[in-house]
């Protein structure tokens, strides 16, 4: 099966800090990427959906600002969390869909973000 | 707009079957996947279905019925493994996908 990779899958940082996500599909070609937010006990929450080239599409009450998303290629995307606070301490997980077939989700392993 | 409802939590004993149900109202879609969660990991592949009626892989089984808006996933012979939460989520054409809230599966021994 096709393989999407994440990194780092768990960082710390400071208040106020920024942090980077990578998400990389690594033996497919991601048409669209997506970026989720999952809080403790609750299912994934759409963030924004990204395609290669161009600009990512916000869900309702996701700060663009906040949350930078980058997809520069067909294989990578970024996710930006610009001055972290503690609210924003979760669990990212990104996938990426192909080209074919079915339109199953690849997802990456996740990245548990901590701010303190 | 789209809703999906799951119950929250179930529990069921090793060797038994769960059947864990999904409503959902929506104007259309393109299939239904259930995906397994194991706390603090993404999620994996269970099962998609778009058309209605069962289908059977191993020990997993999921069923859609489009003019009732419902799917379940039946799991046979449950190992302790299978504790783990179970996602219904509604796929609209590969432009994003909508997650049910989730059901908790604790299998007791």
């Amino acid at each position: 099966g096709a393989v999407v990779s994440q990194h780092p899958s768990w960082v710390i940082c400071k208040s106020g800090t920024s942090v980077k996500i990578e998400c990389r599909s690594l033996d497919f070609q991601a048409t669209t990427m997506f970026w989720y937010r999952q809080f403790p006990k609750q299912s994934l929450m759409l963030m924004a959906t990204s395609n290669e080239g161009s600009k990512a599409t916000y869900e309702q009450g996701v700060e663009k600002d906040k949350f930078l998303i980058n997809h520069a290629s067909l294989t990578l995307s970024t996710l930006t969390v610009t001055s972290a606070h503690p609210e924003d301490s979760s669990f990212y997980i990104c996938s990426a869909t192909g080209t074919g077939g079915v339109n199953e989700q690849f997802f990456g392993p996740g990245t548990r973000l901590t701010v303190l | 707009g789209q809703n999906i409802d799951q119950p929250t939590e179930m529990t069921a004993t090793e060797g038994a079957i769960v059947q864990i149900n999904c409503t959902y109202q929506t104007s259309g879609f393109n299939g239904l996947f259930w995906y397994q969660q194991h706390a603090g990991e993404a999620p994996t592949f269970l099962s998609y279905n778009v058309l209605d009626g069962l289908e059977e892989k191993g020990r997993f089984s999921s069923f859609l019925s489009r003019s009732k808006g419902y799917s379940y996933l039946l799991l046979k012979e449950l190992q302790m493994k299978d504790s783990a939460s179970y996602l219904c989520v509604l796929d609209n054409y590969g432009q994003n996908f909508v997650f049910g809230p989730g059901t908790r599966l604790s299998v007791l021994p």
